[in-house]
């Protein structure tokens, strides 16, 4: 099926430092996603992204999280600065429509010390 | 918003009988109810969605019955084997832009 791809699919860094997770979603889909997914739980809802803008955002997505695609390149989640508690395994999803299937990639596990 | 509870958190049942995992959703406008398997390490892959045009949707060995009335929905694996030992999530959506609430997930541990 669809493929999604994620890189990092780790990232150690120390609390306080920026990063950035990149996802390469699919190449004809139009709606973009970040969820959070700590360990044994289920996966929240971050944001949501279509046409270069913000359409939804959780509280989740605080103040030190942005979200961008340029020119069509990577999609890409800053945080800066991290915090401990942004330790988890970051999921990226993309589907064609808006009210379409959502595909994931393999994730990225992010852990802040 | 929308809150979607799921139960239960661990399923166990021997191989060749069926299993059941039960959502129930707060939001009456929810429109779309996917359920994802999620195997240790990997990401969530969809396996069947049901949508609120419909009440029963059925694939490869997979059942599900949506109840709006209810606010409920089921998965229902019919004739398990131990590859379908893996976490279960059940997701509601409700907007336009498809933002998923995702159930708590269920456990499914089938033994030979």
């Amino acid at each position: 099926g669809p493929k999604v791809l994620q890189i990092p699919s780790h990232q150690i860094i120390d609390m306080g430092q920026m990063v950035t997770l990149n996802c390469d979603p699919v190449s004809n889909h139009l709606y973009f996603y970040w969820y959070k997914q700590i360990l044994g739980q289920q996966m929240e809802f971050l944001v949501n992204f279509y046409n270069g803008k913000v359409m939804e955002k959780s509280k989740l997505f605080k103040d030190q999280f942005s979200v961008e695609r340029p020119d069509g390149s990577y999609f890409t989640l800053k945080i800066q600065p991290t915090a401990l508690e942004d330790s988890a395994v970051y999921f990226c999803a993309s589907s064609p429509g808006g009210g379409n299937t959502q595909y994931f990639g393999p994730g990225t596990r992010l852990l802040v010390l | 918003g929308e809150q979607v509870e799921q139960l239960p958190s661990i399923l166990r049942v021997q191989e060749g009988s069926s299993a059941s995992i039960n959502c129930t959703y707060e939001n009456s406008a929810s429109n779309y109810f996917p359920w994802y398997k999620q195997e240790p390490g990997e990401n969530p892959k969809l396996i069947i969605d049901i949508r609120s045009n419909m009440e029963r949707k059925q694939t490869q060995g997979l059942i599900v019955l949506l109840d709006k009335k209810a606010k409920r929905f089921s998965l229902h694996i019919t004739d398990t084997q131990p590859g379908d030992s893996a976490m279960y999530f059940c997701a509601a959506s409700n907007s336009g832009y498809n933002k998923l609430t995702f159930g708590k997930g269920t456990v499914l541990l089938v033994s030979p």
